[in-house]
């Protein structure tokens, strides 16, 4: 069954740094997602990604944080200057269509700032 | 008020029996309404999706969806200590493919 894979599994970082967290969606899916969970709250909305730009990114997507597809298959996060706050479970997910199709998540990627 | 609303629980229950999970929402515009179990630390898993009111089956879950009154449902038939987990609501707006995710429910199933 195909899947959304994310890596690394788990990335502890130094406030200040910079990470990338990497994503490969499932393969024939066109809409690609980060959705972000600190412990203990909701799943909420980063951005969304569509035809090599974002479609649409909430207040908590600011000038730290951008998204890539850099080839045909990954999608990246990548996070500028990393702060405490930023520690949380980050989840790709990707569909087929927009805005009525299933989303499919990847595990998760989880950051530990320190 | 919240957009989504979903009580925390916990909900214990026991091997077999139904389990009623619900969700209230207060923005007319979501259209899309989806279930997704998620076990700790793991993404969530995509159980039921629906777009209509009314109900859907798949298995022992059967999802329900009442647009008039803002109100979502997920049953779960002969509960299975597998079923332990967290269930997420969450919603789609019609102009829009961002979910927004309800609390999450904590269920244990006890053998």
């Amino acid at each position: 069954e195909p899947e959304v894979t994310q890596t690394p599994s788990h990335q502890v970082t130094q406030m200040g740094q910079e990470v990338i967290l990497r994503c490969v969606p499932i393969s024939n899916h066109l809409y690609f997602y980060w959705y972000r969970q600190i412990l203990g709250q909701k799943v909420e909305f980063l951005v969304s990604f569509y035809n090599n730009e974002i479609s649409e990114k909430s207040e908590i997507f600011d000038d730290q944080f951008s998204v890539e597809r850099p080839d045909g298959s990954n999608f990246t996060l990548k996070i500028r200057s990393t702060k405490l706050e930023d520690s949380a479970m980050y989840f790709c997910a990707s569909s087929m269509g927009y805005p009525n199709t299933e989303a499919f998540f990847g595990q998760g990627t989880r950051l530990t700032v320190v | 008020q919240k957009e989504v609303e979903q009580d925390p629980g916990p909900l214990s229950v026991p091997e077999g029996a139904i389990v009623s999970l619900n969700c209230t929402y207060s923005n007319s515009a979501f259209q899309y309404f989806m279930w997704y179990r998620q076990y700790s630390r793991k993404g969530p898993e995509l159980l039921m999706y629906t777009y209509s009111s009314g109900n859907k089956e798949d298995g022992r879950f059967t999802a329900q969806v009442d647009k008039s009154s803002k109100y979502i449902s997920l049953f779960i038939r002969d509960s299975q200590p597998s079923d332990s987990a967290t269930y997420l609501c969450a919603m789609v707006p019609s102009n829009t493919g961002k979910l927004i995710f309800g609390q999450g429910t904590t269920l244990q199933v006890k053998p």
